[in-house]
């Protein structure tokens, strides 16, 4: 158990509905990231936030994508208007200080189906 | 690119050292090598990181070339619980750029 937790596991959706998903970090890592895994592929960057910051965004990250940590702790994830081509699996993942030495702790992730 | 080359799968005999091969040519200087694995329908779970020098803990080991472009994990003695997708990282400026991973298969 990584201490990193992600709700819901599985979401089914219909297509041009909108979507959210939450992740609650390792309680004192003030780093919080988000990646995207296609079937097949490793995870993509999208997105990070340093406490309530969000620090970048990926050119993955479309416009109908806005992720919020307002309290520097858990983050949420929105999809608006999703699309087929947004199936996937969302990983949240958490560290300590976010330098290249440091660890992330993966949750389970959240596996997306838009129908 | 700045995302990593691995083959996409290998097959390896339990109790027998593995030898994971990267690629990750287009590294600078300041670019950690992390090395994480991935269960079905799982997070990655970290395995090993390093920058330049060789590095060992309880699980594997990391040997990264003297040019920094290759690197290869070594499990020394792998078994069944060992099966599962690496991922061969850079991490860039806090962000993780995975490859798309080998898939080990570990026969008993």
């Amino acid at each position: 158990d990584t201490g990193v937790s992600q709700d819901p596991r599985h979401k089914i959706t219909k297509r041009g509905q909108n979507v959210t998903f939450r992740c609650d970090p390792i309680s004192e890592h003030n780093r919080l990231y988000w990646y995207r895994q296609t079937l097949g592929q490793g995870p993509e960057f999208l997105t990070y936030f340093q406490n309530e910051a969000q620090l970048e965004k990926s050119r993955l990250l479309s416009d109908r994508f806005s992720a919020e940590r307002p309290k520097g702790s858990f983050s949420t994830l929105e999809i608006q208007r999703t699309e087929q081509g947004d199936s996937a699996m969302y990983l949240c993942a958490s560290s300590s200080r976010g330098t290249g030495a440091d660890t992330q702790y993966f949750g389970p992730g959240t596996r997306l189906t838009v129908l | 690119d700045a995302k990593t080359t691995q083959p996409n799968s290998m097959e390896s005999n339990e109790e027998e050292p593995v030898h994971l091969p990267c690629n990750h040519s287009t590294i600078s200087g300041t670019d950690y090598i992390h090395w994480y694995r991935q269960l079905p329908s799982q997070g990655p779970e970290y395995v090993i990181h390093g920058l330049t020098s060789n590095v060992n803990n309880r699980m594997a080991s990391l040997a990264i070339a003297e040019d920094r472009k290759s690197s290869t994990l070594i499990l020394h003695r792998a078994t069944l619980r060992d099966a599962a997708v690496y991922y061969c990282i850079r991490m860039n400026f806090n962000k993780f750029y995975f490859g798309s991973g080998t898939k080990l298969n570990v026969k008993p």
